[in-house]
Formats: structure tokens, sequence, C-alpha cells
């Protein structure tokens, strides 16, 4: 069962345009929200964030928004380019009795933005 | 500002030896997690620790898989009898205190033949 989901696996998108990964969870437990951005070879690197308490959160070129009651978010990225292509992973986080605020990912977005 | 690093970054061994890995988190972060990436799969949760405890382990965690910190700084994660599923990408992540963000290594990517 996975508890965050990313259904599109690939996404193309023109130089210039705007680019929208989306996500749903099913955890109604999840109280953060998480995106990073993968390149081949390498760690997940942090992106952008937001908590359950909000709906929007911006940065530069970067926006996520959150729909509680739909259990999904989103992440906008605008314009798109090219060095923006990447696999995108949403991750979320819920409280444990342990403290960890363990990350829960989805499977990941391949994003392509063509020049 | 330097950040997690992980060591090797590729490991290839025969079925049934044993592997070791070490982490070294950012130096400020007290939280440093291990997580599993599988191709096609986004990272899975496998163990984390605060300071130098382990307070948490995954199911994924079998008894074949052993982590440590000995003294809340680096950590290793030994894997014993390998086996050929156990082939991946071991991530290590750490996070600070009063943040939610966690900031990964590179990985070591492990092939079992």
């Amino acid at each position: 069962d996975q508890q965050v989901k990313q259904n599109s696996p690939s996404l193309s998108v023109q130089e210039g345009r705007i680019s929208i990964l989306n996500c749903d969870y099913t955890n109604s437990m999840f109280d953060y929200f998480l995106w990073y951005k993968k390149y081949p070879a390498e760690g997940p690197t942090f992106l952008i964030s937001i908590s359950s308490i909000k709906d929007k959160n911006e940065d530069g070129r970067f926006t996520v928004f959150l729909n509680k009651s739909a259990k999904h978010l989103s992440l906008h990225i605008v314009p798109s380019q090219p060095g923006d292509s990447a696999v995108y992973f949403c991750a979320a986080s819920a409280y444990s009795g342990a403290g960890s605020y363990q990350l829960t990912f989805g499977k990941g977005t391949k994003l392509s933005v063509i020049p | 500002d330097t950040g997690v690093s992980q060591d090797p970054r590729h490991k290839i061994t025969k079925r049934g030896q044993n592997v070791t890995f070490r982490c070294d988190p950012i130096s400020e972060h007290n939280r440093l997690y291990w997580y599993r990436q599988t191709l096609g799969q986004g990272p899975e949760f496998l163990t984390y620790f605060q300071n130098e405890a382990q307070l948490e382990k995954s199911r994924l965690l079998s008894d074949r898989f052993s982590a440590e910190r000995p003294k809340g700084s680096f950590s290793t994660l030994e894997i014993q009898r390998t086996e050929q599923g156990d082939s991946a990408m071991y991530l290590c992540a750490s996070r600070p205190t009063g943040a939610y963000e966690q900031y990964f290594g590179p990985g070591t990517r492990l092939t079992v033949t």
C-alpha cells in the first residue's frame, strides 16, 4: 500500500513554460511535505517544503500547493529551465513515537525540459 | 559547508559476503537516517539515530542488517551474508534539531553478484 503516490512517471515541458508535478497521499497523519530533486548518480537534494497548516509556499521559481481535503499537493516550476531536468520526489513526514519524522517517498516523476 | 558524505560510492560484492558502508553527516546534525532505494522506487526508510541511540528500525531492516553510530557522529551500516536482493542504492541523510528537512548524501550503490 503506497501512502505517497506520484502517478505520472514522466513529464516533458518546453523551456520557459510551467511544469506542474503532482502528488497524492493517503495517510492523514502526514503533517509535513517535501519535494526533492535527484540527478543520476547523486543523492536527493531538498527543494521546497510545506507544513500542513499552510496551503502554499513559494521559493523563487518553485511553489508548492497543498490541498488537505483532497490529500493532494503539487509543485509548480515557472519558468522551467533545462537544468530543471531531473527526477522529482514527493515525500511526507509524520510524527512517530520515536520522533524520527521519517520520510515516506513517492516513486518519482522524471521531468524533461526541452530547450 | 560540507554536506553528507558516504563511502564507498560503489561496492560490488559476491553473494554471501559481508559489506560495510560509512556515512558522515553534516557536523551539527544530531539526527541520522539510512534509506534504501531500488530501481524505479523512491527511497525507503531503514533506520534512525538520535545522537548515538538507534531509536527506530523499519521492518525492511532484517537481522542481516546492523547499523551503529558509536559516538553520535559518523554511522556505519553492515550487511551480513549479502543476497542479490540487497542490490540497491543505500542513502544516508541527516537533520538538525527543530527542522523537518533531511539532507542526503550521494549514496553507496551496492551490486551483489
